[in-house]
């Protein structure tokens, strides 16, 4: 089945240091992929994302490319700053799923601290 | 804000008891999704609701059910509680039409089982 596999965590950096979040996946065709962010407290959001190979998704300062020949989407951000502390997930859509028949698959999440 | 809404933000029961969370999706969503988040399993997708129906099950429990009734609400029920069951229950609703992938979370219900 698909999956996603995302670095393990916890990620600790200085404020304006460069941030790397490896996530690869395993999926039939060609998934659509995201990012999602669990600030402290609250449910989750969409950060960015990509629907095809080539894709870059962008957000924030973050970005994200959809590479298919190493089915990965590696999050990066150039300066890290403290309020992007929170848990980051990746996740796929498989590309047919839609409608009613829609799920999202994510990855088990990074905690990112920053620290000023 | 998300728009959807869960109840109740946190819970504590003892082992064997039965609960039940609940969640409004935002306003005109059909599609409610169960996910439940621990420590360890990370994650992990319970089932789908479209309008009323079951379209998907994830890992969800034997012990455990849902449904979505006429007004979209949805419930998730928890029954022979145990330790392990201690997790933080999302719901999340999707629209039928534009933002194709989104899906929007609400704030989560926190269940301690002691």
């Amino acid at each position: 089945g698909d999956s996603v596999t995302q670095m393990e965590g916890p990620v600790t950096l200085s404020e304006e240091a460069f941030l790397t979040i490896n996530c690869t996946y395993t999926a039939t065709g060609y998934p659509s992929l995201f990012w999602y962010v669990q600030y402290p407290g609250e449910g989750l959001q969409l950060l960015l994302k990509a629907t095809k190979a080539d894709d870059k998704g962008s957000n924030k300062g973050f970005e994200a490319t959809y590479r298919k020949e190493t089915t990965s989407f590696h999050l990066e951000k150039g300066s890290v700053q403290v309020s992007d502390s929170a848990v980051y997930f990746c996740a796929l859509k498989w590309k047919n799923s839609g409608g009613s028949n829609y799920k999202l698959t994510f990855g088990k999440g990074t905690l990112l601290t920053v620290n000023p | 804000d998300s728009g959807v809404t869960q109840t109740p933000k946190h819970l504590i029961t003892a082992t064997g008891q039965r609960v039940t969370l609940r969640c409004s999706p935002r306003s005109g969503d059909l599609s409610v999704y169960w996910y439940q988040q621990s420590l360890d399993q990370g994650l992990q997708f319970l089932i789908q609701y479209y309008n009323g129906e079951e379209r998907a099950k994830g890992n969800i429990l034997e012990r455990f059910s849902a449904q979505q009734f006429p007004d979209l609400h949805s419930e998730l029920n928890l029954s022979s509680l145990e330790l392990g069951d201690s997790a933080l229950y999302f719901c999340a609703s999707r629209g039928t039409s534009g933002r194709s992938g989104e899906l929007f979370f609400g704030e989560g219900s926190r269940l301690t089982v002691l």
